[in-house]
């Protein structure tokens, strides 16, 4: 069974271009959740899905960034007119369920804004 | 609303020494509690986690944690330090009534000397 996949791992954008970030959760998981970690600091939780769904996106900056997780394929988060202060790793967990089930979470993937 | 903080954002043990890292945590609703082990670049790995029941929790490479209610604490702690625990620890807290997310403290990195 294999584990929660992001991709790209490593990604480097120029301010005001778009970063795309994918994460395929793990197999019978309908549960993601978005985490932004900043150098030198813990996850902050950005938005939970559950497919086509949006449940709670209390995280989210309120602008510039979106995510979706689609009937089909993997879930997105997606940044436009990136600026420097995007720079952070971005992880994307799953779980079976909610509350006491645990998240898995995917290696992440390490946004650089130049 | 729910929160965690840990304590000394870096700890450092001789090898063999006692490991001891501190998380408590604020919830208005009762808790789950998790540890997770972060090494660099990588994503996090579950070490335990408390739900309900037993409040001594055991985990993967010998470490264990303790639910004090009363102290709304979820400390972690483990017999004997070796080179691999040398990483950074995060403690999160999520609830039955926020949907899952959970909300991390800012970590804790462990460094073992030897």
């Amino acid at each position: 069974n294999a584990g929660v996949m992001q991709n790209p791992r490593h990604l480097v954008r120029r301010r005001g271009q778009e970063a795309r970030l994918r994460c395929s959760p793990m197999k019978g998981h309908s549960h993601v959740y978005w985490y932004r970690q900043l150098p030198e600091e813990g996850l902050k939780f950005m938005v939970y899905l559950q497919k086509e769904n949006i449940i709670d996106e209390s995280g989210m900056p309120k602008e510039r960034f979106s995510a979706e997780f689609p009937k089909e394929g993997p879930s997105i988060l997606r940044i436009q007119q990136v600026v420097r202060g995007d720079s952070a790793a971005y992880f994307c967990a799953s779980s079976q369920g909610t509350g006491g089930d645990e998240q898995y979470f995917g290696p992440g993937t390490r946004l650089t804004v130049t | 609303a729910q929160s965690v903080t840990q304590l000394g954002s870096h700890v450092s043990v001789s090898e063999g020494a006692l490991v001891l890292l501190r998380c408590n945590y604020s919830s208005s609703v009762p808790p789950y509690l998790f540890w997770y082990v972060q090494y660099p670049n990588q994503g996090l790995q579950l070490l335990l986690k408390y739900t309900t029941g037993a409040t001594l929790v055991k985990g993967i490479n010998g470490f264990e944690a303790e639910f004090k209610k009363s102290e709304t604490s979820f400390h972690l702690t483990k017999p004997s330090a070796h080179m691999s625990d040398a990483a950074e620890y995060f403690c999160a807290v999520s609830t039955n009534t926020n949907a899952g997310k959970s909300t991390f403290g800012d970590g804790t990195t462990l460094t073992v000397k030897p």
